[in-house]
């Protein structure tokens, strides 16, 4: 079982809807992440929470909006997505923001964009 | 930036076979993991090992941070060892919490 738990597992979505995507670790750990990634490819970093505040934003664009309610919950809102937007969402956590700081990641949301 | 190669990008097993995976970088690093990815997108921290050796059970991994590879060990492979298998690295000069990937190994272990 995974430390990092993801809701919803599966999210099937319009392009005019709005939906969030939630994240929730109980490690203790100060920095979480939100990875996309496509099939038969490695993870792709979004942002990064660090101590609660937003410290990477790998240019993406304003229709994925992160949120980082406390230092357990990672939320991303979804608004007015395209089809290409269709990927595995992973969340990711570990203790510290340094070099010495293994990744735990969740078991992902798939996202279908129609 | 630096480069992460990863070696061979196919492998195919009988299952109680053994196999290393190789992970070349272009540059000096501070942080190396493996991870394995199952079939249904379940990604595991495998090793945190950016230099040296460890071991967890039939998997083992060796980091040369000298000569730039990393290499993981698997003994006696059993069908759920599928999967693709990645490395990432990052480094002094780039971001500790942006890690480079390699495009991974992908794994399929025949019963």
């Amino acid at each position: 079982d995974t430390e990092v738990t993801q809701t919803p597992k599966h999210l099937v979505m319009g392009m005019t809807n709005k939906k969030s995507l939630k994240c929730e670790q109980h490690m203790g750990h100060r920095a979480m992440y939100w990875y996309k990634q496509k099939a038969k490819k490695p993870p792709e970093l979004m942002f990064v929470y660090s101590y609660e505040k937003l410290s990477i934003n790998e240019s993406v664009p304003s229709r994925f909006s992160p949120e980082c309610p406390n230092s357990s919950l990672l939320n991303l809102h979804l608004h007015a997505l395209q089809p290409e937007d269709s990927a595995l969402y992973l969340c990711a956590s570990s203790q510290g923001t340094g070099p010495n700081s293994p990744l735990h990641f969740g078991n992902g949301t798939r996202l279908t964009v129609t | 930036g630096i480069q992460v190669e990863q070696s061979p990008p196919d492998l195919i097993l009988q299952e109680g076979a053994n196999s290393t995976l190789r992970c070349n970088f272009s540059d000096s690093v501070n942080n190396l993991q493996w991870f394995h990815q199952n079939p249904w997108g379940q990604l595991i921290n495998l090793f945190y090992i950016p230099s040296g050796t460890k071991q967890n059970g039939r998997l083992s991994a060796t980091t040369v941070a000298t000569e730039r590879y990393s290499l993981l060990y698997i003994s006696s492979s059993q069908t759920t060892d599928s999967g693709v298998y990645f490395c990432a690295v990052s480094t002094r000069a780039g971001n500790n919490r942006k890690l480079i990937w390699g495009l991974g190994t992908s794994l399929a272990v025949n019963p």
